[in-house]
């Protein structure tokens, strides 16, 4: 099992650009989601999804779309980039879609927004 | 507004003694926590978890104990081994209501176990 992958590990954009985040699970996990990570400010929900096709927003949902079409893969999509969005990206999934507790996390994205 | 907070940015200890990493909350609907470890450039891994109907939860040299009438919780980690020195994050969730499927976190406690 390769877990919890995300790509890529590093990016740079440029305010206004546009991107997609990857993740993909190997552990059939019903549920997926991402967090933020800023200095001092721990992990905060973005979106989140609880099977295929089923999405919704987390803590922190503006400047970002998202979208379940398989159970493996949720990728995370940056309309406009904004210096705001700097941050590191994680991706994890879990078992229970009722209790996503014992997430697993990938290893993260760094995004740099200049 | 934080509805999980960890006051303690970092926690300095020897090794061989005893690491007390506190968390408050504040939302009385959280009947589950949990506690992650993150080593840098690496993403969170799960460390010990406790469901509200226990008090206490053990795990070799990992414990954690909550106090639900004080909205607290702290991991215990006996003996500290430098190995144990990783940002420690404090997690809940709730089981229905608009917080169902959703984790909250703590900002992180910095452990820094020396020898």
């Amino acid at each position: 099992n390769a877990g919890v992958t995300q790509t890529p590990k590093f990016q740079v954009l440029k305010t206004g650009q546009s991107m997609t985040l990857q993740c993909a699970q190997d552990m059939n996990h019903e549920y997926m989601s991402w967090y933020r990570q800023d200095p001092g400010m721990g992990l905060r929900l973005i979106h989140y999804s609880v099977g295929a096709g089923i999405t919704d927003q987390g803590e922190v949902p503006n400047g970002y779309n998202v979208s379940r079409s398989t159970t493996e893969d949720f990728p995370l999509r940056l309309l406009s980039a904004a210096p705001s969005q700097t941050s590191v990206y994680f991706c994890a999934s879990s078992y229970s879609f009722v209790r996503p507790y014992e997430q697993y996390f990938g290893p993260g994205t760094r995004l740099t927004v200049t | 507004d934080q509805q999980v907070k960890q006051n303690s940015p970092s926690l300095s200890v020897q090794e061989g003694r005893i690491s007390i990493l506190n968390c408050d909350y504040t939302n009385s609907m959280f009947d589950y926590f949990l506690w992650y470890k993150k080593y840098p450039a690496e993403g969170p891994t799960f460390l010990i978890s406790i469901s509200s109907i226990k008090d206490k939860n053990e795990d070799g040299r990992f414990t954690v104990f909550l106090n639900k009438s004080a909205k607290h919780l702290s991991l215990h980690i006996v003996p500290s081994q430098p190995g144990d020195s990783a940002v420690y994050f404090c997690a809940a969730s709730a089981d229905r209501g608009s917080t169902l499927g959703r984790l909250y976190f703590g900002r992180g406690t910095q452990l820094t176990v020396w020898p």
